[in-house]
């Protein structure tokens, strides 16, 4: 069981927007920004959106993020079946002094 | 280039010890904190531990805590996990990932390629 709660999967079809959801409570994502990170098969995690809402360089502008009390959202527009991957959310948690995940969301482009 | 690249996993029986290494380069490796996450074979990620650059404070999870060390080695540019009494639920790929800047701990941007450990007899 984990700490951040996501949906198990998401699916869409080429061109539309999809919004995964991550849960979580005061001591992590209401005390701390959210970090969501792509997990293409077969490969590591590579950083999507840190600080919430912040993207790294080379980061397309299709993939949002956005932080209201203790839940996060990534946001895809214009999805494209590359964007096939799994989806983790994670953040700080001052009650167990450590990072956790979500339990992951696997995005699949129908 | 940053580069991060991961070494010393393999089978060990239940009980057992192994230590982790984790080579960086491109970056000046003393700055920044760094960190052990693993995956167990078809699940989701989990955080095991991290050791900051500017002080050396180290954090664990509850699942590791007591059991595995890790700590670093600025002189080399080598992070290392020391893994002791393992057990088969410690099986995953294990990744080192350092942070996004020097003022952050949390914010994973760069990952290696992973090494496996399996525990079992």
């Amino acid at each position: 069981q984990s700490v951040l709660t996501q949906p198990p999967s998401a699916s869409g079809t080429p061109g539309q927007r999809v919004t995964i959801s991550c849960s979580g409570s005061s001591s992590n994502i209401g005390s701390h920004t959210v970090n969501w990170y792509q997990q293409l098969p077969g490969t590591a995690p590579k950083l999507l959106i840190y600080s919430s809402n912040q993207r790294p360089s080379g980061v397309p502008d299709r993939f949002s993020g956005s932080k209201s009390g203790t839940s996060a959202s990534l946001a895809i527009s214009g999805l494209q079946s590359d964007d096939e991957a799994d989806y983790y959310c994670g953040a700080w948690d001052d009650s167990l002094n450590g990072v956790v995940f979500g339990g992951g969301t696997k995005l699949t482009v129908l | 280039e940053v580069q991060l690249l991961e070494s010393g996993g393999g089978l060990v029986q239940p009980g057992g010890s192994l230590r982790l290494s984790c080579a960086a380069s491109g970056f000046t490796f003393s700055s920044y904190a760094v960190s052990w996450a693993r995956q167990a074979p078809g699940k989701g990620l989990e955080w095991v531990s991290t050791i900051r650059g500017s002080d050396g404070s180290t954090y664990y999870a509850d699942s590791v805590k007591g059991r595995f060390t890790i700590s670093r080695d600025n002189s080399r540019n080598t992070l290392y996990l020391q893994m002791n009494s393992l057990r088969p639920e410690d099986t995953a790929v294990y990744y080192c990932a350092r942070s996004l800047d020097t003022t952050t701990r949390a914010r994973f941007a760069y990952w290696g390629q992973g090494t496996l450990v399996t525990v079992s007899s």
